[in-house]
Order: C-alpha cells, then sequence, then structure tokens
C-alpha cells in the first residue's frame, strides 16, 4: 500500500527566506506526483504536477522536483511571503489505479512579516 | 473559483440526526470524488463515480450514503454519525477515471461537519 509522508508537519519562517518542503513515497511505481495548497477552511489549489520522466517543475517562485527511485520529492519556495502561510500537500497517482490519489498528511507553513 | 460547489459550508448535527452533504460541478467531467480530511489524518479517498457509477469505495461505514444522480450532482448523506466523523469533506471531480492518463482533480472549499 503507497504511503506518503511529509516532513515537517509545520514550518515557520520570516518573510523572505527560501524554504525546502519534503515528502517521501513507499511505491516508487508512480505515474506522477503533484503539490497542492489549502488555505484554512477552503478547497485545494493545484500548484505543480510533476510526470514520472520528469525531474522538476517551476512555476514562478515555486520549484517541485521529483527523485523517483528514492521515493522523494521537493517543494522549495524561494523569496518566502506572508500570503504563501497555508498547508502544502503533495499526492502521487500509481499506474492501473485510475485517477486516484494518496495523499501525504501535508506541511502547515507560516511566513511571518 | 474552481468550478466545483459544495453545499452547506458548516454543519453541525445530533448523532441521530439525517443530513445530506450537496456538491456540484460546472467544468463537463465525468468524474466525482469524495474525501474525508480528519485533524490527525491524510486527506482519505472515501468514493469515486464515473458516469454516475461507483467505481470505488474505500471501505467507508454504511453510515456515508452516497448518490450520484448525474454527472454534474454528488451527494453525500449521512445517518447516526459518531464524533470521530467530525471532519472537512472535500468533493472533486476530473475529466474521468481512466487507469494511465492525467486528469487533474478539481476541490470544492469542503463541508466541515461536526458531529456533536
Amino acid at each position: 500500500k503507497q504511503e506518503v509522508t511529509q516532513i515537517p508537519a509545520a514550518l515557520s519562517v520570516p518573510e523572505g527566506e527560501n524554504l525546502v518542503l519534503n515528502c517521501s513515497f513507499t511505491d516508487s511505481a508512480i505515474y506522477n506526483l503533484q503539490w497542492f495548497r489549502q488555505d484554512p477552511g477552503k478547497g485545494l489549489t493545484s500548484l505543480l504536477l510533476i510526470q514520472s520522466s520528469q525531474r522538476e517543475q517551476t512555476s514562478g517562485r515555486l520549484n517541485a522536483s521529483l527523485d523517483k527511485s528514492s521515493g522523494r520529492s521537493t517543494l522549495y519556495i524561494a523569496a518566502s511571503q506572508p500570503g504563501d502561510s497555508a498547508t502544502y500537500l503533495c499526492a502521487v497517482r500509481l499506474y492501473n489505479a485510475g485517477n486516484m490519489l494518496t495523499f501525504g498528511g501535508g506541511t502547515r507553513l507560516m511566513v511571518k512579516p | 473559483e474552481t468550478g466545483v460547489t459544495q453545499t452547506p459550508r458548516h454543519l453541525v448535527m445530533g448523532m441521530t440526526n439525517k443530513k445530506s452533504l450537496k456538491c456540484e460541478q460546472h467544468l463537463g467531467h465525468n468524474a466525482m470524488y469524495w474525501y474525508k480530511q480528519s485533524a490527525k489524518k491524510p486527506l482519505e479517498l472515501m468514493f469515486v463515480y464515473s458516469l454516475e457509477e461507483r467505481v470505488e469505495n474505500n471501505s467507508v461505514p454504511s453510515r456515508f450514503s452516497p448518490e450520484c444522480p448525474n454527472s454534474s450532482h454528488l451527494f453525500l448523506h449521512l445517518h447516526t454519525l459518531q464524533p470521530e466523523d467530525s471532519a472537512l469533506y472535500l468533493c472533486a471531480s476530473s475529466q474521468d477515471h481512466a487507469s494511465g492518463r492525467y486528469n487533474e482533480q478539481f476541490f470544492g472549499p469542503g463541508t466541515r461537519l461536526t458531529v456533536l
């Protein structure tokens, strides 16, 4: 059974810092991996999707990397801002499992002004 | 706006009540999902509907009863719930539920359920 773990569970940083969020998964037979953002009491917003054949994806200040063989992904946030405060979730899709996502527990990020 | 709406946004119910959660998607998708997000557990898939047929039931207790009358609407009927069922219930939709293809799931804002 696929298990997805995110470390740390919570993170508080001052504004302007560069930071890294970690995601690990136990079954490397993934189709792709996706990073989401969730604001308090809200649904999920997709940030980045990395296909299993890719090593990284970038969107603005966000960069996600994938090392499928070691079962790890990182989300790098450059020059963090208070508006980045949210919970960040990673999720994986397995081959031949339909469109089902397996989520990690999330990292709750607080960026202080 | 994600194109997926959920009502109500907040619900408080007693253990003997019967209530329903509603999800509606305006994206022309054929697959819809119910997820449960508890405070101490990762987001968990509950049910998947594809073309109005249930294709996944992730060992969910029978006190949760889903209904998909058409491809745009999804309901979750609740009865005799327990306090541990208190959680954020999220609905999502995607183009379809095909294996091996990328179909982005679009999420609604969720219903915050409290069972007293």
